[in-house]
């Protein structure tokens, strides 16, 4: 089946510092990757996706590329900050039923 | 989050009660979910409903319930709730290409 792995957090850095947070996946098939985040208190919104090998997928400074090889879709940022401090998922989505979520990161980005 | 609306936020059951879960989209999206969220196990997909009229389970369904009578609206029912259904439960609707859109959560406490 369909599984996606995330490091464990939490993970903690000083602001401006340089942020990534390694998924990997395992599905069949050619999935869309996605990378939700999640601010206390509230519900899950749509950080960035890719949906086919080598796209890159942005958005507020933040990254990640599909990297089929490696069966990848790490997130990065170049410089963090306060405001970042979220709980950050993984998820992938194979056409067939439902996107499948990784357990989540907690960053904790220190002033 | 714009588009899809959860009721109630918060609820606390005692052990047995029942209760139903809301949520309504206005994005017009034929997919739907349910999905728990619980601490260190990311989210979990309890039911979903692929179009009006059918639902499906998912990882998770047991000691629960869904409807879709219409597009709009996918409810979620709590038929004899019990301590282990103590969660965060988010609704969300998917457009497919976009990922999915969710709700803000209904923090559920069973005592």
């Amino acid at each position: 089946g369909n599984s996606v792995t995330q490091m464990e957090g939490p993970v903690t850095l000083s602001e401006e510092a340089f942020l990534t947070i390694n998924c990997t996946y395992t599905a069949t098939g050619y999935p869309s990757l996605f990378w939700y985040v999640q601010y206390p208190g509230e519900g899950l919104q749509l950080l960035l996706k890719a949906t086919k090998a080598d796209d890159k997928g942005s958005n507020k400074g933040f990254e990640a590329t599909y990297r089929k090889e490696t069966t990848s879709f790490h997130l990065e940022k170049g410089s963090v900050q306060v405001s970042d401090s979220a709980v950050y998922f993984c998820a992938l989505y194979t056409g067939r039923r439902a996107l499948t979520f990784g357990s989540g990161t907690r960053l904790q980005v220190q002033p | 989050n714009a588009g899809v609306t959860q009721t109630p936020k918060f609820q606390v059951l005692k052990t047995g009660q029942s209760m139903t879960l809301q949520c309504a989209q206005d994005m017009n999206h034929n997919s739907m979910y349910w999905y728990r969220q619980d601490p260190g196990m990311g989210l979990r997909l309890i039911y979903y409903s692929a179009s009006e009229g059918t639902t499906d389970k998912g990882e998770v369904p047991n000691g629960y319930n869904v409807s879709r009578l219409n597009k709009r609206e996918f409810s979620l029912r709590l038929e004899s709730a019990a301590p282990s259904q103590t969660s965060v439960y988010f609704c969300a609707a998917f457009p497919r290409d976009a990922g999915y859109t969710f709700g803000s959560g209904t923090r559920l406490t069973v005592v």
